[in-house]
């Protein structure tokens, strides 16, 4: 299995708090991905990053913001949450392009009350 | 808009059956396209890939088809296995981008 940690892997949170995921990845991979599913959506890109402070937007990125101090470390914030944000929010990771395929962690799922 | 769909949101198949799923798209930019399989609480893995300069790929039990022209993938399990009841998602990508668009998954239930 590739090495990827999700932390935490549920949270109950309040409308209106931050909240942040954390991605952690032992494979020394460039690139990586925070993507959300949700019933009917399959899995949506929120945000990725190719490198260290490299990042950029996906299909789904209003309302969160990212950060990638380290190239093991990629950190998912919402600034204010929304009830329309509680989902399961996996983290992927890839060598890059080149036709590698991503390798996902187990999740977190995230409620918003 | 989906550009990637899957419009059998489940499938039941007998063990030593084969299962087949499907997968249509719209982008005829797609250029690499992956199959994942998913179990509750976990996350998806990746199970294989074609690239649009074939239009099959092997792996064991599992293989693929792209059909360009009909901008259409399939993956085919043979024999199918009670292991292999889970959610199936298509997903592609362009060349220029590693970006993963996906389908919204196929629920495999192999039963005995």
């Amino acid at each position: 299995d590739a090495g990827i940690t999700q932390s935490p892997r549920h949270k109950v949170t309040e409308t209106g708090t931050p909240v942040t995921l954390r991605c952690h990845q032992t494979e020394n991979h460039r690139y990586m991905y925070w993507y959300r599913q949700d019933p009917g959506h399959g899995l949506r890109l929120i945000h990725y990053s190719y490198g260290v402070k490299d990042t950029d937007k996906g299909e789904v990125s209003d309302g969160y913001s990212v950060s990638r101090s380290k190239t093991e470390d990629f950190l998912l914030t919402l600034e204010s949450a929304t009830s329309s944000q509680t989902s399961v929010y996996f983290c992927a990771i890839s060598g890059g392009f080149g036709n590698q395929p991503q390798h996902f962690g187990d999740g977190t799922r995230l409620s918003i009350l | 808009d989906q550009q990637v769909k899957q419009n059998s949101p489940s499938l039941s198949v007998q063990e030593g059956r084969i299962s087949i799923l499907n997968c249509d798209y719209t982008n005829s930019m797609f250029d690499y396209f992956l199959w994942y399989k998913k179990y509750p609480a976990e996350g998806p893995t990746f199970l294989i890939s074609i690239s649009s300069i074939k239009d099959k790929n092997e792996d064991g039990r599992f293989t693929v088809f792209l059909n360009k022209s009909a901008k259409h993938l399939s993956l085919h399990i043979v024999p199918s296995q009670p292991g292999d009841s889970a959610v199936y998602f298509c997903a592609a990508s362009t060349d220029n981008t590693d970006k993963l668009i996906f389908g919204t998954g196929t629920r495999l239930q192999v039963f005995p």
